[in-house]
């Protein structure tokens, strides 16, 4: 079955440690998206893709990288200069056109 | 600044009655509005509305779009504790990308 898979589910990690964030789909979509989900808050854009080998900022990209090497893989790193890490990561993909986007099934980090 | 709000934020009820969320917004370059339900992780989509007054429905959910007032509703009518959800709206824009609100926490109880 087509979907898009995120891992790990659950992520811990040290302040001052990078941490990369993996999200791979299969729907063939075009488009990826990176959202950070805090309580309260809604959705907000970190990073997004249209196409492979380059990606733009979002509202709230900075302690954030990420790459675009494959259409099927778009992996976020957060680095040490992000903050307050410590939230509800959603990759997400589509294709023009369609209908709403299909959503993995997020990656909780904490920060120890 | 483009910005999408959800009221309530928070909201509870008993099984059988029926909700109303709200979502307005100020996108520019506006293509669609979209409706999903977040139960435990991924958003499920629910709804997507591109035209003024044309309902959509599914079931016992149905959703309006008014672009003139800049707002839409999402109605759940006999609610179920299986309705319990946080029911997310967002924006989405030929600036390629979609923009959220915060979300409303829906609790039904028995």
């Amino acid at each position: 079955d087509g979907g898009i898979t995120q891992s790990p589910k659950y992520l811990f990690r040290k302040e001052g440690q990078n941490v990369t964030l993996s999200c791979e789909q299969n729907l063939n979509h075009d488009a990826m998206y990176w959202y950070r989900q805090d309580p309260g808050q809604g959705l907000r854009l970190i990073y997004y893709s249209q196409i492979v080998n380059d990606f733009q900022k979002g509202d709230i990209a900075e302690g954030y990288s990420v790459s675009r090497e494959k259409k099927e893989s778009f992996p976020l790193t957060v680095t040490s200069a992000q903050k307050n890490p410590t939230a509800f990561y959603l990759c997400a993909s589509a294709n023009p056109g369609q209908r709403g986007y299909t959503f993995g099934s997020g990656t909780r980090l904490t920060v120890v | 600044e483009d910005k999408v709000v959800q009221s309530p934020l928070s909201l509870v009820v008993h099984e059988g009655d029926t909700v109303t969320l709200n979502c307005s917004y100020e996108v520019t370059n506006f293509r669609s509005l979209l409706w999903y339900k977040q139960e435990k992780k991924a958003p499920t989509f629910l709804f997507m509305l591109t035209s003024s007054g044309i309902e959509k429905k599914s079931g016992r959910l149905s959703s309006i779009l008014d672009k003139k007032e800049l707002f839409s509703i999402l109605n759940i009518t006999a609610t179920q504790t299986g309705d319990s959800a946080i029911y997310l709206c967002a924006v989405d824009s030929y600036n390629n990308d979609m923009r959220f609100g915060a979300g409303t926490r829906l609790t039904v109880k028995p």
